[in-house]
């Protein structure tokens, strides 16, 4: 199975800040990579597909970048309701594979 | 509006079985894959099953596999997922989600979730 592991697990920031959020795939999946949010108490919701493109709906302060092994999640000016666990998930070889999440709180 | 709506978990002994609904509205549901995934008790999350659109083809994480079964009805609009020598570790929110296209992934919309517990 490809493992997936992201970076931070947490980390703490103030509204306005920019925020990134690694994840790194164990082997190559080329672009095809998902990030989630979760807010706490909430179902998951998608937020960006094949590593940059964004889910309909979704504000352009997030995005999404990288290909092959390493991705990136950019928020570019934090907002209160950011404040959630993102995850990442490959989908290029079976099983689907999550990452262990990322807890952005507030500073 | 899409909407998906699971329903059917509860509290079960270990050795015991469950069927969970995923009831889906707002859009052309037999043209769609389906899958599961469960999140345990502060834990993240954790792929089940998928199906697709027409129920010819089903896949299973090796944890569940022989144990649990997918299936839909188009014709309901709903997808099962049996769950059978249920154990502790089954213990989760298990979540219906929709793709992006007709194809088996992305992953698009989520259900809310329901939750099943084993335990004696």
């Amino acid at each position: 199975d490809i493992q997936m592991t992201q970076s931070p697990s947490s980390l703490s920031a103030s509204a306005g800040d920019r925020v990134t959020i690694t994840c790194r795939a164990s082997q190559g999946i080329s672009n095809y990579l998902t990030w989630i949010q979760q807010k706490p108490g909430k179902a998951p919701k998608s937020l960006i597909y094949a590593a940059s493109n964004l889910q309909s709906g979704v504000p352009s302060r997030f995005s999404g970048s990288g290909s092959g092994t390493e991705f990136t999640l950019t928020i570019s000016s934090l907002q209160p309701e950011d404040f959630a666990t993102y995850y990442c998930q490959q989908y290029n070889s079976f099983p689907p594979t999550f990452g262990g999440g990322t807890k952005v709180e507030i500073k | 509006e899409v909407q998906l709506v699971e329903s059917g978990g509860g509290l079960v002994q270990p050795g015991g079985s469950l069927r969970l609904s995923c009831s889906a509205s707002g859009f052309t549901f037999s043209s769609f894959p389906v899958h599961w995934v469960r999140q345990a008790p502060g834990k993240g999350l954790e792929y089940v099953s998928s199906i697709n659109h027409n129920g010819y083809t089903t896949y299973y994480a090796d944890s569940v596999r022989g144990r649990f079964t997918i299936s839909r009805d188009n014709s309901k609009n709903t997808v099962w997922l049996q769950m059978t020598s249920l154990r502790a570790e089954d213990t989760a929110v298990y979540y219906c989600v929709k793709v992006s296209n007709s194809g088996w992934w992305p992953l698009d919309y989520w259900g809310q979730g329901t939750l099943v517990t084993v335990s004696s």
